[in-house]
């Protein structure tokens, strides 16, 4: 069965600096989707970044982006120039290429000082 | 575009009641999911639909719960008779084929 794990429960960043955010997945597939939701108070859950396992360049988004590791089953995000509006919950998703469900992970709370 | 719509946004209801949640996913958008997140069990996907049609509801967990999808445009989430451990707060996500999950705002149901 797939897992995904998130080992950070929470991480804590300077505003305008970087912080690295960890997801590793375990699958015996070779197509997949890996994702990255954050979910603020509001409770809303945004998508982040999408990373499809077939292409080797590492997704980007503004000031959003991955680390993949296709052979390390390690999926890390980036998050560059901290704002306090980052601060949220943010979840890693796996899901099989066929099958549109998504396996998320417990999830990491960031937290921006000022 | 409104984006998923979720109604209502707060149900506060006794044990032993019927719930219904509500659903209007984004237009177009082919397939249709029910999340349900907690504390202690994170998100779980309940059922999905393709088209109007159930393609997985493996996570349903238990018949208490029923989900329907009527037309292209709105769904249902059950809960006949509640019961205080399903207070959870429930998603409905919409998407076009593998290209991410857009999500509404939840449910937060509280069964007292």
């Amino acid at each position: 069965a797939q897992t995904v794990t998130q080992s950070q429960p929470e991480m804590s960043v300077q505003e305008a600096e970087t912080v690295t955010l960890s997801c590793t997945y375990d699958t015996s597939e070779s197509d997949y989707y890996l994702f990255w939701y954050k979910q603020p108070p509001s409770r809303q859950m945004i998508l982040v970044i999408r990373q499809e396992a077939y292409k080797q360049q590492n997704a980007t988004e503004n000031r959003f982006s991955v680390n993949f590791q296709k052979a390390a089953k390690s999926f890390s995000l980036k998050i560059s120039d901290s704002q306090l509006g980052d601060a949220a919950m943010y979840f890693c998703a796996y899901s099989r290429a066929g099958t549109y469900k998504y396996i998320f992970g417990t999830g990491t709370r960031l937290k921006v000082l000022a | 575009d409104a984006g998923v719509i979720q109604s209502p946004r707060h149900e506060v209801t006794e044990m032993g009641q019927e719930v219904t949640l509500r659903c209007k996913p984004i237009s177009g958008h082919d397939y249709l999911f029910w999340y349900r997140q907690t504390m202690m069990r994170g998100l779980e996907l309940l059922i999905y639909f393709n088209n109007n049609v159930p393609i997985d509801d493996s996570g349903m967990p238990e018949d208490r719960f029923s989900a329907k999808m009527p037309n292209a445009s709105f769904s249902t989430l059950k809960i006949q008779p509640s019961e205080p451990r399903d207070s959870a707060v429930y998603f409905c996500a919409s998407s076009f084929r593998i290209y991410g999950y857009t999500f509404g705002s939840g449910t937060r149901l509280t069964v007292v």
